[in-house]
Order: structure tokens, then sequence, then C-alpha cells
């Protein structure tokens, strides 16, 4: 069974601090991870995708990935109280592109 | 980033009656869409992956006579409810794969089965 773990929170960040979110996965193969975000009662929308080992930045977030400890996570820069939402980790299980996705981390960002 | 459209967006019915929900890729061609199913407070569930112009592969427990899945075009997936019951009640979210395996997804329809 693959798995996708991540810690379900929530994790409560002060606005202007930097949320640090960590995901781990079984599959040794996988080559394509990806953070959404989801807000209660929406459906997800993606944040990053990340393919090689290192970090990749977009605006506020940063993406590191570490393919041989088989570990990805995802940094928030300046927290602001719009980014309280859960964050799914997803990792390509590379069927027809299917994504095996993780349970999800609770960010509650407090003014 | 890409656009993924889903209709309806709130759907209430009667209970033995059938829905329809339509997933459509607006600005690019999508050969697989996937269905999930989110039920409050947990995580999604893949339900099926839908590939144009072939039969859809449905996940261990998902009956695959209750939730009819079409992908006539690149473009469009459909997932039919049938004789729904109250226990269907939930949170159905279509997504679309792009050509760098990304998947998009669509806002989601909430279904009430009275």
């Amino acid at each position: 069974q693959k798995e996708v773990e991540q810690n379900s929170g929530p994790l409560s960040v002060p606005e202007g601090a930097i949320a640090s979110l960590n995901c781990t996965y079984s599959d040794r193969g996988s080559q394509s991870f990806f953070w959404y975000r989801q807000y209660s009662g929406k459906s997800p929308e993606l944040i990053m995708s990340i393919y090689s080992n290192g970090d990749k930045e977009d605006g506020r977030f940063t993406a590191q990935l570490n393919k041989a400890s088989q570990y990805v996570s995802l940094l928030i820069r300046d927290s602001q109280p719009s980014d309280s939402a859960t964050y799914l980790c997803a990792v390509n299980l590379g069927s027809w592109g299917k994504l095996q996705f993780g349970a999800g981390t609770q960010v509650v960002v407090t003014p | 980033g890409a656009v993924v459209s889903q209709h309806p967006s709130w759907v209430i019915c009667k209970s033995g009656t059938s829905v329809k929900i339509e997933c459509r890729s607006l600005d690019f061609q999508a050969t697989t869409m996937f269905w999930y199913r989110q039920f409050p407070k947990q995580s999604l569930m893949l339900m099926a992956t839908s590939n144009e112009g072939s039969k859809a592969t449905y996940e261990q427990g998902v009956e695959k006579d209750k939730f009819l899945i079409n992908h006539a075009s690149l473009t469009l997936s459909t997932l039919t409810v049938t004789s729904a019951h109250p226990e269907d009640s939930s949170f159905y979210i279509c997504s679309a794969r792009d050509a760098r395996d990304i998947q998009y997804f669509g806002a989601g329809t909430r279904l009430s089965v009275l």
C-alpha cells in the first residue's frame, strides 16, 4: 500500500511568521509531487509542483524535495490569515497520473 | 493555471432519482479525468479514473453500475449517480490532467439526496 503521510495539525502560526509543512511518502519510484490548498467547503487548488531534488520557490511559497529521504515540505513565508486552510500533499503514482493524497495539514494563521 | 469547470455546484434530489454531473477542461485537452468524493472532515477519496474513449477504471469498493462515468471527448467527462440514496450525499469533485501530468480540480458538486 503506497502511502503519503502528513501531520493533521492544526498548525497554528502567528501572522507574518513562517509555516512549515511536512510530508513523507513510501513509493521510492515517485517522480512528481504536488501541494494543493483546500479551503473549507471548497475544492483543492494547486499551489506548487516539484519534480527535482532541492527547493522551488513561487512567491511566498517554497517547496522542498528530498527523494533520498522520501520527504517533501512546503514553507509559507509571511503567513496571512487568508492562508488558513488545509494543505494537501500529493504524490504521482505513475498510473495515468493518478495521485495519492495525504490526509492534509490544517493551518490556522492567527492575527 | 488551467481551468476546469464543474456543473452543477449544488444539487438536491429525491431518493431514487439520477443525477448527472459535468466536468469540462476549458483551456486544455484532458485525456484523463478523475472523480473524487469527499465527506465532511475527511480526505479526498478517488472514485474512478476516466480516460477519453475508453471505459473508466473504478477504485475498489466503488460500484460502477451506480456511478456511471462517460468521457466522450477530450474536454468533457460526466458522472451520473444512478438511483441516488441519502448515503450518496457528499461533495463530488472532478479533476483533469494536463500534458504535464498536473491535475486541476473543478469547483465540486455538493449533492444532497432527500
